[in-house]
């Protein structure tokens, strides 16, 4: 069974940080280019940053460009997501999510949860 | 950046009618569409892809159109648990990926 299991967030200040975790398992996490998606209260879906396999490429939406930092670890089958200089508009449920099969572009299978980050003072 | 406008914004329908949705991108994005399902407190659920294509496991009931700027949804015969809100995604044009601000299914 396909499970993605995000974790690390909570409260924090504006100007803080915060490192997500997703733990991924039932598929060969390597082989899929994975995303972040967010969803503020009450709105709609954001997509917020894409790291291909390998690495090799990272893509970010303009808002959080140079305050976040995407990352993976392929043996632990783990996807990361490091934002820095946290905003009251970064306030969303973030999800992770693979891209649909290997290799196939930008259509997102989340599995998980989600994890609420909250920036306020 | 393709802006994608859904409308309507709520569709009040009864289960066994057909709910049609429509999704408008602001440039022609090709076939580079597809809807997802979102219930509440849930992560959202790909439908289709590529406009037309049923994701793994999705009921022959839901069906999408459309290519260029006009795309729709469609759910034949509603059933109780396809109330929710449905979103489109654009992938033709990015970074940024995009979405559509969603459509709210609910019972009439």
């Amino acid at each position: 069974e396909v499970k993605m299991v995000e974790s690390g967030g909570g409260l924090v200040k504006p100007g803080g940080s915060l490192r997500l975790s997703c733990a991924a398992s039932g598929f060969t996490f390597n082989t899929y280019s994975m995303h972040w998606v967010r969803q503020a209260p009450g709105k709609g879906l954001e997509w917020v940053s894409s790291i291909s396999t390998s690495s090799t490429y990272i893509y970010y939406t303009d808002s959080v460009k140079g305050r976040f930092t995407i990352s993976r670890d392929d043996a632990r089958n783990s996807l990361f997501l490091q934002m820095n200089s946290l905003r009251a508009e970064d306030t969303a449920v973030y999800y992770c999510a693979r891209e649909r099969v290997p290799g196939a572009g930008g259509w997102f299978d989340p599995r998980g949860q989600g994890t609420l980050v909250t920036v306020s003072s | 950046e393709v802006v994608l406008t859904q409308s309507p914004g709520t569709l009040s329908l009864s289960p066994g009618e057909r709910a049609t949705l429509s999704c408008r991108a602001s440039q022609s994005i090709a076939s580079y569409l597809a809807w997802y399902q979102q219930k509440p407190g849930l992560a959202p659920r790909l439908l289709i892809y590529d406009a037309s294509n049923r994701a793994t496991d999705i009921p022959a009931r839901f069906s999408g159109s459309g290519s260029g700027t006009d795309f729709t949804l469609t759910i034949d015969s509603l059933e109780p648990e396809d109330f929710a809100v449905y979103y489109c995604q654009q992938r033709s044009n990015w970074p940024p990926y995009t979405f559509g601000q969603g459509t709210k299914l609910e019972i009439k």
